[in-house]
């Protein structure tokens, strides 16, 4: 069983709807969780940081932590063209030098105008 | 501000040979990590390093190494290249902070094919 499992996709919406993105895990000892956003041909681009369990909320973006569940989600109101990408969720140990990221596999999201 | 900056941006190689990849981190950011990103495996994590010196190392074979210098570039080299190291290889620095965050900042890649 791999320690992160996220749904690859392809997702495909209608700009203006609510997207939720999900990524289990099975290593109590992740932390620290993070979702990425990568555009073609592109690096990845931070969107969300969140510590422990809750949400967190940055514009058109929230992201939720499940430590019990081992679960976090991503959702993304009012869905735009440009948010078309592959979302990527990411997450580490605690630890000061602990820097290392283990990430999910990416969802590939397409939004429709 | 500069983003992270990685050279060159593609490189073609045959099997047996070397390979050299560079980065440089936003200016200020001393921790260096390097990924390799796959269709099949996603992103793996190879190492990362910290003043000078590597911190953290992933499941890779002895192939893969890497080094920083005093000004916070990284390199990282493949030797005896297989076709399987065909991947995207990503560099990401991250700022001094509190040992809590690790708000890690991607180059854009260095896509590399292994024929």
């Amino acid at each position: 069983q791999k320690e992160v499992e996220q749904d690859p996709g392809p997702l495909s919406v209608p700009e203006g709807a609510i997207v939720s993105l999900n990524c289990t895990y099975s290593n109590s000892a992740f932390q620290y969780f993070m979702w990425y956003r990568q555009y073609s041909r592109k690096g990845p681009e931070l969107l969300m940081y969140t510590y422990s369990s809750g949400n967190k909320e940055d514009g058109r973006f929230t992201a939720q932590v499940d430590k019990s569940s081992k679960y976090i989600s991503l959702f993304i109101r009012d869905s735009q063209p440009s948010d078309s990408a592959t979302y990527l969720c990411a997450m580490r140990k605690s630890g000061g030098s602990n820097y290392k990221l283990t990430f999910g596999k990416g969802t590939l999201l397409t939004v429709n105008p | 501000k500069a983003g992270v900056t990685q050279t060159p941006r593609y490189l073609i190689k045959t099997r047996g040979q070397q390979v050299t990849l560079s980065c440089s981190p936003i200016s200020g950011h001393r921790s260096v990590s390097w990924y390799q990103q796959t269709p099949g495996q996603g992103l793996q994590f190879l190492f990362e390093y910290f003043s000078e010196t590597q911190r953290n190392k992933g499941n890779f074979p002895g192939r893969f190494s890497g080094r920083q210098f005093s000004n916070s570039r990284s390199e990282m080299n493949v030797s005896t290249l297989e076709l399987g190291d065909s991947a995207l290889y990503l560099c990401a620095s991250s700022p001094p902070g509190t040992s809590g965050e690790n708000t890690q900042y991607f180059g854009p890649g260095t896509r590399l094919t292994v024929l």
